[in-house]
């Protein structure tokens, strides 16, 4: 089945730096989300892109839906140590069943105050 | 507060027993789906339900099953024929449609004695 390829896996950074990850896909998506996890808790929705191209802020973090359709990123700007836990970008393709995601492996961010 | 309610927080299962986990939703949402979450894995849909009555296997429905009687209840049971429960399992709805967005309960963690 479709794949999302989400990187970095990890990522260790000093508070106050930006940080970016990415997902990529074999085939276009016509919707992205990016999502953040809590240990031991559920996915909480930070960003939901719809178009290809669009740019979507919240607060620190920017989201874009890449012009390929097969790509999306999201960057944090000026990190704090409330930014850790584990970021997932899901997709939805054209072609899916309805409403019907497929998630990335996650990106762990740590931040050392 | 709208939201989606999983329990138990955590659970136990001993070999041979079905264990059933809850999932409430007050949304109002027609959507529904079940994940399961292994560590350093994405999020795999194991069942969804577009509409009461009527669910679908994901793509690891094997060893599970659902019912969806209400709208806002999706109960999921482990069965004994699940040979490798332990997992975090997660609870999503959404509204009907594409690019509809998940939004995920705080899941259950499941457990063999």
């Amino acid at each position: 089945g479709q794949q999302l390829n989400q990187s970095p896996q990890s990522m260790f950074i000093q508070e106050g730096e930006d940080v970016s990850m990415n997902c990529t896909s074999s085939s276009i998506f016509n919707t992205w989300l990016w999502y953040k996890q809590d240990p031991g808790e559920g996915p909480v929705l930070l960003i939901a892109l719809y178009k290809a191209g669009e740019l979507t802020s919240n607060g620190r973090l920017t989201a874009q839906f890449g012009i390929t359709r097969k790509d999306s990123f999201l960057n944090i700007s000026a990190s704090i140590p409330s930014d850790v836990g584990i970021y997932f970008c899901a997709g939805q393709a054209p072609r899916g069943s309805q409403g019907n995601l497929i998630f990335g492996k996650g990106t762990k961010l740590s931040v050392k105050p | 507060d709208g939201g989606i309610t999983q329990s138990p927080k955590y659970l136990f299962r001993k070999e041979g027993q079905n264990v059933t986990l809850s999932c409430e939703q007050n949304l109002n949402h027609d959507a529904m789906y079940w994940y399961r979450q292994d560590p350093g894995q994405g999020l795999r849909l194991i069942y969804y339900s577009q509409i009461v009555n009527d669910f679908q296997k994901g793509d690891i429905a094997e060893g599970y099953s659902v019912s969806r009687e209400k709208k806002e209840s999706f109960p999921l049971t482990v069965t004994s024929a699940q040979k490798n429960p332990t997992a975090f399992y997660l609870c999503a709805s959404s509204g009907q449609g594409r690019g509809r967005p998940q939004h995920f309960g705080d899941g259950t963690r499941l457990s063999i004695l």
